[in-house]
């Protein structure tokens, strides 16, 4: 059973408008959340991470927000442009991480 | 330079093969993974060393074994390919200092297409 979940294999933004990326856990001992970015042909990079006593986390034009009563983070990307066209994974962290599915998103011009 | 380097990049077996993918890295870190990724499920962990005469299984350690040569180097191996084994595989490094949430840094990857 997969204990990360992104329930959206895809998402086409406009740019210069905001993409918002979903994430769902089942394992409420994770203590730590990551999103890492993938290019075609590239290993995935990291993106931004928030601990479990934190609500929200900010860098740049990303934000993390996380739900813990509802064991639900999102990814905010605001404004999107381009070069944020990637694969997009998130992930959980206990003694080890544990990888969503992944959402695709598009940013068209 | 990459930090985190796989070879081959891609390959092409048979069933019943015995393949042997490579990592190595120059980031001078205690901790590598080999993952693989499968379209529909992200990235799943095979093995993990967190140093040199440490090894772990993952959720998916059935039918590939590790060797860890050295600090920076970490193979996998699958002893008898499957086409189920067709995959894209990651190698990534952690530095131990951060705890178990610091950041992981991953290789290229290597495409596998077993036939």
């Amino acid at each position: 059973d997969q204990q990360v979940k992104q329930n959206s294999p895809s998402l086409s933004v406009q740019e210069g408008r905001i993409s918002i990326l979903n994430c769902d856990y089942t394992n409420s001992m994770f203590d730590y959340f990551l999103w890492y970015k993938k290019y075609p042909a590239e290993g995935p990079t990291f993106l931004i991470s928030i601990s479990s006593i934190k609500d929200k986390n900010e860098d740049g034009r990303f934000t993390v927000f996380l739900n813990k009563s509802a064991k639900h983070l999102s990814l905010h990307i605001v404004p999107s442009q381009p070069g944020d066209s990637a694969v997009y994974f998130c992930a959980a962290a206990d003694y080890k991480l544990s990888f969503g599915a992944g959402t695709t998103v598009t940013v068209r011009a | 330079d990459a930090d985190v380097t796989q070879t081959p990049r891609n390959r092409i077996t048979k069933t019943g093969k015995r393949i042997m993918l490579e990592c190595s890295q120059t980031k001078g870190h205690d901790r590598m993974y080999w993952y693989r990724q499968d379209p529909g499920l992200g990235l799943r962990l095979i093995y993990y060393s967190f140093d040199v005469k440490d090894i772990n299984k993952g959720e998916i350690s059935d039918g590939y074994s590790v060797s860890r040569q050295a600090q920076a180097k970490f193979s996998l191996s699958l002893e008898s390919a499957i086409p189920n084994q067709t995959a894209l595989y990651f190698c990534a490094t952690s530095d131990r200092k951060g705890g178990p949430h610091n950041e992981q840094f991953f290789g290229p990857g290597t495409r596998l297409t077993v036939l």
